[in-house]
């Protein structure tokens, strides 16, 4: 079992629909990331909080919102979103940001599928 | 973009023999970790080498780093068909502070 929750475990949604993905650490982590990943590739970062502020965003398109409530939780919006956009969405938490004092520890992602 | 390129693509073995998986990458690195990623989960640590290291060791799995060459091995040994899995190697750059997934090796152990 991970120590990073991730809800929910599959997501279907229309390109339409308003949805959100959550993460939740209660390892006392400071940064946290999401990743996506499309099958047989490795993890693509989307975006990094570190101390509950955004950090990194690599050139993410506007339809995916991540959002920072507090140190243990990490919640990313999707809206009008493309079937390209399918994939595992994964969450991951560190003591600090970046992982030369720390690993990544991972959550077991949400299954994603845009019809 | 993807810092490290991992070979093979992909490795079939027998129950009971060694697996190696190698790692190259392209700029010089803070330190190199190795992640394994059964099927539909999440990635799990397994060890990291920093660069100033050249091997490692943690039970059954044992990590060199050249830094010279920019690569990076992966050995399990005595492997079990609880070892399937993708294995990515993964680079902490030492300009601007970057972190990049290599292509992964996906390995199956044959009870």
């Amino acid at each position: 079992d991970t120590e990073v929750t991730q809800t929910p475990k599959h997501l279907v949604m229309g390109m339409t629909n308003k949805k959100s993905l959550k993460c939740e650490q209660h390892m006392g982590h400071r940064a946290m990331y999401w990743y996506k990943q499309k099958a047989k590739k490795p993890p693509e970062l989307m975006f990094v909080y570190s101390y509950e502020k955004l950090s990194i965003n690599e050139s993410v398109p506007s339809r995916f919102s991540p959002e920072c409530p507090n140190s243990s939780l990490l919640n990313l919006h999707l809206h009008a979103l493309q079937p390209e956009d399918s994939a595992l969405y994964l969450c991951a938490s560190s003591q600090v940001i970046w992982t030369g004092r720390s690993p990544l520890h991972f959550g077991n992602g949400t299954r994603l599928t845009v019809t | 973009s993807q810092q490290g390129e991992e070979d093979p693509q992909a490795l079939s073995i027998q129950e009971g023999e060694n697996a190696t998986m190698n790692c190259s990458y392209k700029t010089s690195i803070n330190n190199l970790q190795w992640y394994r990623q059964n099927s539909g989960r999440g990635l799990v640590h397994l060890i990291l080498i920093r660069s100033n290291e050249r091997e490692k060791h943690s039970g059954r799995l044992r990590v060199t780093l050249d830094t010279s060459k920019k690569s990076s091995s992966l050995l399990i040994t005595a492997s079990r068909a609880a070892d399937t899995a993708s294995y990515f190697c993964a680079t902490e750059t030492n300009t601007g502070n970057q972190f990049y997934f290599g292509t992964g090796t996906s390995l199956t152990v044959i009870p």
